[in-house]
């Protein structure tokens, strides 16, 4: 069974910093490209960035409003991935997921990208 | 950058069928993804490429992308159906794209 369990987050000045962690079993981590996801408090879901198999490079990507303050990376030993939050603002606050990318072309030469499996989300709320 | 555009709400009578939509330019030409989200839970994939259902994913949940509009339509709609929806895609300028998520009442 998949599981993915973050932790990491809480209460957090403007311009602080804080590491979420999201610690995953049930799969082969490494082979895994995975995203960090938020959702603001009665808002949407956010993309915020992804990291992929270093098999496949390990390059990340990110969403333009967290690009240059936050940092993804992965210890595939340890079947972790993290979020390095730099110059936090207020409008950061929300509950962050990690989940797994499913990606590919399909035989028409179609790319997809989704998310099968999420965690149960960790709050960060950032505010003086 | 590429966005989706969904519609806040939508109604539905138990047992009848409720369509959700997610707007885009040339949505059709990308493949599209859908998820679940009730109160305080985590989003699960309900549909991903457009039409296909996750193991585990009630058949009476479908869905289909043409033109610039992608549909959720979820048969025979039940109690436990009443959530929020995200469609999402991927755009190779912008990356992934969510839409703003439709709140479905089951009335």
């Amino acid at each position: 069974e998949v599981q993915l369990v973050e932790s990491g987050g809480g209460l957090v000045k403007p311009g602080g910093s804080l590491r979420l962690s999201c610690a995953a079993s049930g799969f082969t981590f490494s082979n895994a490209w995975m995203s960090w996801v938020r959702q603001a408090p009665g808002k949407g879901l956010e993309w915020v960035g992804r990291i992929k198999s270093k098999t496949d490079g390990g390059t990340t990507d990110y969403a333009a409003p967290v690009k240059g303050r936050f940092t993804i990376s992965r210890d595939d030993s340890k079947n972790t991935l993290y979020l390095q939050m730099n110059s936090l603002k207020t409008e950061d606050t929300a509950v962050y997921y990690c989940a797994t990318d499913r990606e590919s072309y399909d035989s028409s030469g179609y790319y997809y990208y989704y998310f099968d499996y999420w965690g149960q989300g960790t709050l960060v709320t950032v505010s003086s | 950058s590429y966005e989706l555009t969904q519609p806040p709400s939508v109604s539905v009578s138990p047992g009848q069928t409720a369509s959700i939509t997610c707007s885009g330019d040339k949505l059709g030409d990308k493949y599209a993804s859908w998820y679940q989200q009730k109160p305080g839970q985590s989003p699960v994939l309900v549909i991903y490429q457009d039409s296909k259902r996750p193991s585990g994913i009630p058949e009476r949940f479908s869905g289909s992308n043409s033109g610039n509009t992608a549909t959720l339509t979820i048969s025979g709609t039940q109690a436990m159906d009443e959530a929020d929806y995200y469609c999402q895609a991927w755009d190779i300028s912008t990356g992934v794209v969510f839409g703003g998520g439709t709140k479905l009442t089951v009335l």
